[in-house]
């Protein structure tokens, strides 16, 4: 996963603040998929974006939650007026193209007081 | 929805022992993916299988695809301490390649 960026990897907010979390993809790479992972269980897909597309939101909650990749810059997953329950570790993968292998990154890990 | 079920979910074993993951679902998927997580970072790609009934083998880890990929196992041989993490299997489907994650089995490798 050596390549993929993300930041801050460690990111405390309280109640009600808003969280931002970034994802620099690997070089190269201009898709990227972000997801959530609760302390000891798998990861749940969130959302897949293209440059400037976002083309699948599935996972993503409908409130509070935004995901959005730039034509430059990284990606980043924006959580409003974040609860206790958001509280988790945020992962994000690039791949080069459609069907690709993903490669993570090292994931920001989101509490929330 | 897809679910991918692993078990164990826990495995705590000695050193030279042998084991095996297994990975299982009522989905067909185009490929399967295994994972190792290690605490603090993201996962890392063991391998990927996409053929049915294909078997990989990567130094003492075993994979193997069902014949009706749905179902997948990691065997590891000789377990060793370094062998420690989670292990996770992703299935993917359609053209993107969605992929839908495991529930994970952690495992402990005791020297």
């Amino acid at each position: 996963n050596a390549g993929v960026m993300q930041n801050p990897r460690h990111l405390v907010r309280r109640r009600g603040q808003e969280a931002r979390l970034r994802c620099s993809p690997m070089k190269g790479h201009s898709h990227v998929y972000w997801y959530r992972q609760l302390p000891e269980e798998g990861l749940k897909f969130m959302v897949y974006l293209q440059k400037e597309n976002i083309i699948d939101e599935s996972g993503m909650p409908k409130e509070r939650f935004s995901a959005e990749f730039p034509k430059e810059g990284p990606s980043i997953l924006r959580i409003q007026q974040v609860v206790r329950g958001d509280s988790a570790a945020y992962f994000c993968a690039s791949v080069k193209g459609l069907g690709d292998t993903q490669y993570f990154g090292p994931g920001t890990r989101l509490t929330v007081l | 929805t897809q679910l991918l079920e692993q078990s164990p979910q826990f495995l705590s074993i000695q050193e030279g022992e042998n084991l095996t993951v297994y990975c299982n679902s009522s989905s067909v998927f185009s490929s399967l993916q295994w994972y190792r997580q290690e605490p603090g970072e993201g996962p890392v790609l063991l391998v990927t299988v996409v053929t049915g009934g294909e078997v990989k083998k990567l130094k003492r880890l075993t994979f193997q695809f069902g014949d009706a990929r749905k179902d997948s196992s990691l065997h590891i041989t000789a377990a060793q301490p370094g062998d420690t993490g989670l292990y996770l299997c992703a299935g993917a489907t359609g053209g993107y390649q969605k992929v839908t994650f495991g529930t994970g089995t952690k495992l402990q490798v005791i020297p």
